[in-house]
């Protein structure tokens, strides 16, 4: 079975820092996993994906993810942040022919 | 691109009632999902369709049912409305099935209150 972990409901932080969400993830096979991001009232937009390669995944609007398979997390991190990142964030893995998502975390930008 | 539309945005019925959610695909692509996203809560995988035909689902009973059409396009629906089936539907399509690593779209949802 496959699953994501997030380990925070809520991340507040101002803006202009640095903020990091974190996943775990569990998985018997191949492992592709995804981080979305849904802004209030509307639906799921990709951020980025890790299928296979490099370990260091780059996304939309600044946004990196790093896949590491022997802490079975993809963290999510992005080095400066802006009011209008505020949004909840899901961590996704991919399972047979669905998406597994996490319980999602939220992202409150402070000015 | 066409993007993935889905109608109606909001929606409100009552307990027992039936709901239709329709979803309009993004061109070309073959394959179709839903799913349940309730209020705090990450999104459930309800149900999938390839080529007009369920090929997965989730831990749903069969009073939801859905349905894909030649055009790219389809619908949930849901019989018997419980106060629980309060929830954002989103509809998400990609092309291909099986283990192909396409994206999927998802469409803004449709939002569903009972009462």
């Amino acid at each position: 079975a496959q699953s994501v972990t997030q380990l925070d409901s809520q991340v507040p932080v101002f803006e202009e820092a640095p903020v990091e969400l974190r996943c775990n993830y569990s998985s018997s096979v191949s492992v592709y996993l995804f981080w979305y991001v849904q802004y209030p009232n509307q639906g799921l937009q990709l951020l980025l994906k890790y299928l296979s390669g490099s370990t260091l995944v780059k996304g939309i609007n600044g946004f990196e993810a790093e896949f590491n398979k022997s802490q079975t997390s993809f963290h999510l991190r992005k080095p400066s942040v802006h009011i209008s990142d505020t949004a909840e964030y899901f961590c996704v893995i991919r399972g047979t022919d669905k998406l597994i998502f996490g319980t999602g975390t939220r992202l409150q930008v402070f000015p | 691109e066409t993007g993935v539309t889905q109608s109606p945005t909001h929606l409100i019925k009552t307990r027992g009632q039936q709901v239709t959610l329709r979803c309009s695909s993004q061109s070309g692509h073959n394959t179709v999902s839903w799913y349940q996203q309730a209020l705090g809560q990450g999104p459930q995988f309800i149900f999938q369709y390839y080529r007009e035909e369920e090929n997965g689902r989730g831990n749903f009973p069969p009073r939801f049912s859905g349905l894909q059409f030649p055009n790219y396009s389809s619908e949930l629906n849901v019989n018997a409305l419980e106060l629980d089936d309060s929830a954002l539907y989103l509809c998400a399509s990609r092309l291909g099935t099986g283990q192909a690593n396409y994206g999927y779209t998802f469409g803004s949802g449709t939002r569903l209150t009972v009462v």
